[in-house]
């Protein structure tokens, strides 16, 4: 059974920091990896999405990795400001399923 | 901009209260699906539909049904409202296929059962 694990669970940091946020994953078995922007009280907003024969995405001054064979993903986040603040989730779909697992996501301040 | 819209940010029922939450998404995905958000337990799938009038159970489907007369329009049923029914419920859509596609997701509801 895929489970899918975030360390940390929180993180505060002062603007203008690069930070990785980690994700892990159990079956390597993968179709892709997503990560989600939440904010609080509101829907989740894709930021990348990773397929499972990609070793990385970029988006802005967002970089996701994938290494499917030691099951872990990381979200780089190059100068943090404040509106980078949010729970930041990822989920793993696992191969010959519809559906995502989701892990628990890091909650991310940054500090002006 | 493609979109997933929940009907409803929030509502407010009484126990026992028959509730429909609704979903409609216009990026004519094949796959559907409601999830509900508790803290301390992340997201946890309700049910997902994968065509019109098909339907799964997901991890928690108790409590729940739905029901996918359309393609673009996924309802969650609560038969008879509980107080651990609280939560937000989420839903998203994707494409099918052999999983290059990712989920978009609605803005969800915050449901208050009392």
């Amino acid at each position: 059974k895929q489970e899918v694990t975030q360390i940390p669970a929180a993180l505060s940091v002062p603007e203008g920091e690069n930070l990785v946020l980690n994700c892990s994953f159990t079956d390597s078995a993968i179709y892709n990896l997503q990560w989600f922007r939440q904010d609080p009280g509101k829907g989740l907003t894709s930021l990348l999405l990773i397929q499972s024969s990609q070793r990385e995405q970029t988006s802005g001054r967002l970089n996701a990795s994938l290494d499917k064979s030691s099951g872990r993903s990381t979200l780089y986040i190059a100068a943090s400001q404040p509106g980078d603040s949010a729970t930041y989730l990822c989920a793993v779909r696992t191969s010959g399923t519809y559906k995502y697992i989701f892990g628990t996501g890091t909650r991310l301040k940054v500090l002006a | 901009d493609v979109k997933v819209t929940q009907s409803s940010r929030y509502l407010v029922k009484r126990t026992g209260e028959k509730v429909f939450l609704e979903c409609v998404q216009d990026m004519d995905h094949e796959n559907m699906f409601w999830y509900r958000q508790d803290p301390g337990l992340g997201l946890r799938l309700i049910y997902f539909s994968y065509d019109v009038k098909m339907k799964e159970k997901g991890d928690i489907p108790e409590g729940y049904s739905v029901s996918r007369e359309k393609k673009e329009r996924f309802s969650l049923i609560l038969e008879s409202a509980s107080t651990n029914q609280t939560s937000m419920y989420l839903c998203a859509s994707s494409l099918a296929g052999q999983g290059n596609y990712g989920y978009t997701f609605g803005s969800g509801t915050r449901l208050t059962v009392v």
